[in-house]
């Protein structure tokens, strides 16, 4: 099956620096890839996703690109603000027949704290 | 579209009590998805169900765990004789699509 490979944290950053969160991922084929960001005492969120290699997925200033030769979907957002606060997972269908299932395997998540 | 709920949002039981949370998908929603979050941890699924056929069981799923979504609507998730290591966020998703679910606020359960 696929297997996903987050950084992990916690990082802090002071407001306005940039941000990157590392994933990179193992899998048969090209499956969509995720970001979820879960805010404290939340469920999760669909931040982003790629549906194809080469794909750019990007949201509120968030964005990550899908990279087939590196296997990598990395986040990266620019100037991070104080609500961006929480953490964030990294997520890919479990298998190859993710697309008639459709469950995820998720990172382990990264807790991004951002300093006013 | 009001999103996907689950209820209670907390629950504190005792060791060896039953519990069961619910979730309501988004209305359109066909297929629904249990996940068991443990603190530091991502989710990790449980089960899958298309309309009302229950799918798929992960190993994680014990004897003591069953889900049911009786008319392919809400879904039920029982946990018997709980124990201290069930204590987790139980996080239900629905989506339309194959890939792209929307998760619900989750429901922590404590086990004492």
């Amino acid at each position: 099956g696929n297997s996903v490979t987050q950084m992990e944290g916690p990082v802090t950053l002071s407001e306005e620096a940039f941000l990157t969160i590392n994933c990179t991922y193992t899998a048969t084929g090209y499956p969509s890839l995720f970001w979820y960001v879960q805010y404290p005492g939340e469920g999760l969120q669909l931040l982003l996703k790629a549906t194809k290699a080469d794909d750019k997925g990007s949201n509120k200033g968030f964005e990550a690109t899908y990279r087939k030769e590196t296997t990598s979907f990395h986040l990266e957002k620019g100037s991070v603000q104080v609500s961006d606060s929480a953490v964030y997972f990294c997520a890919l269908p479990r298998d190859r027949y993710g697309g008639s299932q459709g469950n995820l395997i998720f990172g382990k998540g990264t807790k991004l704290s951002v300093k006013p | 579209d009001t999103g996907v709920s689950q209820n209670p949002r907390h629950k504190i039981t005792k060791r060896g009590q039953n519990v069961t949370f619910r979730c309501d998908p988004i209305s359109e929603h066909n297929r629904l998805y249990w996940y068991r979050q443990t603190l530091g941890q991502g989710p990790e699924f449980l089960t899958y169900f298309q309309n009302e056929a229950q799918l798929e069981k992960s190993r994680l799923l014990s004897d003591r765990f069953s889900a049911e979504r009786p008319k392919g609507s809400f879904s039920t998730l029982e946990i018997q004789r709980t124990e201290q290591g069930d204590s987790a966020m139980y996080l239900c998703a629905s989506s339309l699509a194959v890939d792209e679910q929307y998760f619900g606020p989750g429901t922590r359960l404590t086990v004492t």
